[in-house]
C-alpha cells in the first residue's frame, strides 16, 4: 500500500539551530500539505504546494519557515533558526486529484520536533 | 477563531458500548466533514466522510449523523473496542483550496 513518506522521525535540536524535514507525498498525488501539530491540538495547515507551485501558506511564519517543493514531487519544510515554540509534530499530507474532486488527504507517519 | 469546535476533549467508554464524539462548524460554506483516527506517534488516519447533501453515514461500526440546519455533526461508534481507543479529530472543507480545518480532538478510552 501506497504511503506518504517522512524523515526524519525525530528531531531534537537546540534553539537557534536549523532544521529540515522531508516528505515524499504517495506517487502521482499533485497536492502536498504541511501541517503543524502541537500536542492536545488538531493539525494546521502550514502550506499547501499544487505540483511545484505554492496555493496556501498564510499560516506559515515566513521570517523562519521556508518550505519548497522543486520538481512537484518530494518536499522539504525548513525552520532557521528554531525556537522554543516549535517544538511539535510536523506532518506531511498529500492527496489526488488535486484541490478538487474527493481530495483525501493521505498523512505520513510525522516528524517530531522538540526544541531545547 | 476556532470554526471547527468539537467535544468531548476525552472519553471513556467501557468495551461494547458507544462512543459519541460532536462537532459543530461556523462556515456554511464548509463542503466535505472528514473524521480522522489517530494513533500514537502515528499521522492521522481518515476514517468516514461526509458531504451535507447526506445526513447519515455508516460504515461498519462507525456513522456519522450530520444535521445542516444546526451546523453540526456527530461520529458514533458502536460496540466500542479497545482497539478503537485513538484520538479521533473531526474536520470541515472549504475555501478557494479546499483547505481542512481540524477541531482540537478528542482523546477515546476503551476500556476492556
Amino acid at each position: 500500500e501506497a504511503e506518504v513518506a517522512q524523515s526524519p522521525r525525530y528531531k531534537i535540536t537546540e534553539k537557534s539551530q536549523a532544521v529540515a524535514f522531508w516528505c515524499d507525498p504517495i506517487s502521482g498525488h499533485a497536492t502536498l500539505y504541511w501541517y503543524r501539530q502541537i500536542l492536545g491540538q488538531g493539525p494546521e495547515l502550514l502550506v499547501q504546494f499544487q505540483d511545484e507551485s505554492v496555493v496556501d501558506d498564510s499560516q506559515l511564519p515566513k521570517d523562519r519557515f521556508s518550505a519548497e517543493r522543486l520538481k512537484g514531487v518530494d518536499s522539504t519544510l525548513k525552520i532557521q533558526p528554531a525556537e522554543l515554540g516549535d517544538s511539535a509534530m510536523y506532518l506531511c499530507a498529500s492527496s489526488w486529484p488535486g484541490t478538487s474532486g474527493g481530495n483525501e488527504q493521505f498523512f505520513g507517519p510525522g516528524t517530531r520536533l522538540t526544541v531545547l | 477563531q476556532q470554526q471547527v469546535k468539537q467535544s468531548p476533549q476525552s472519553l471513556i467508554v467501557q468495551k461494547g458500548g458507544i462512543s459519541i464524539i460532536n462537532c459543530a462548524y461556523e462556515n456554511t460554506a464548509f463542503d466535505y466533514f472528514p473524521w480522522y483516527q489517530q494513533f500514537p506517534g502515528k499521522g492521522p488516519a481518515l476514517l468516514i466522510a461526509i458531504r451535507p447533501d447526506v445526513s447519515e453515514k455508516k460504515e461498519g461500526r462507525f456513522t456519522i449523523s450530520f444535521n445542516k440546519s444546526a451546523k453540526q455533526f456527530s461520529l458514533h461508534i458502536m460496540d466500542s473496542q479497545p482497539g478503537d481507543s485513538a484520538t479521533y479529530f473531526c474536520a470541515a472543507r472549504g475555501g478557494s483550496n479546499y483547505k481542512l480545518t481540524f477541531g482540537k480532538g478528542t482523546l477515546l478510552t476503551v476500556n476492556p
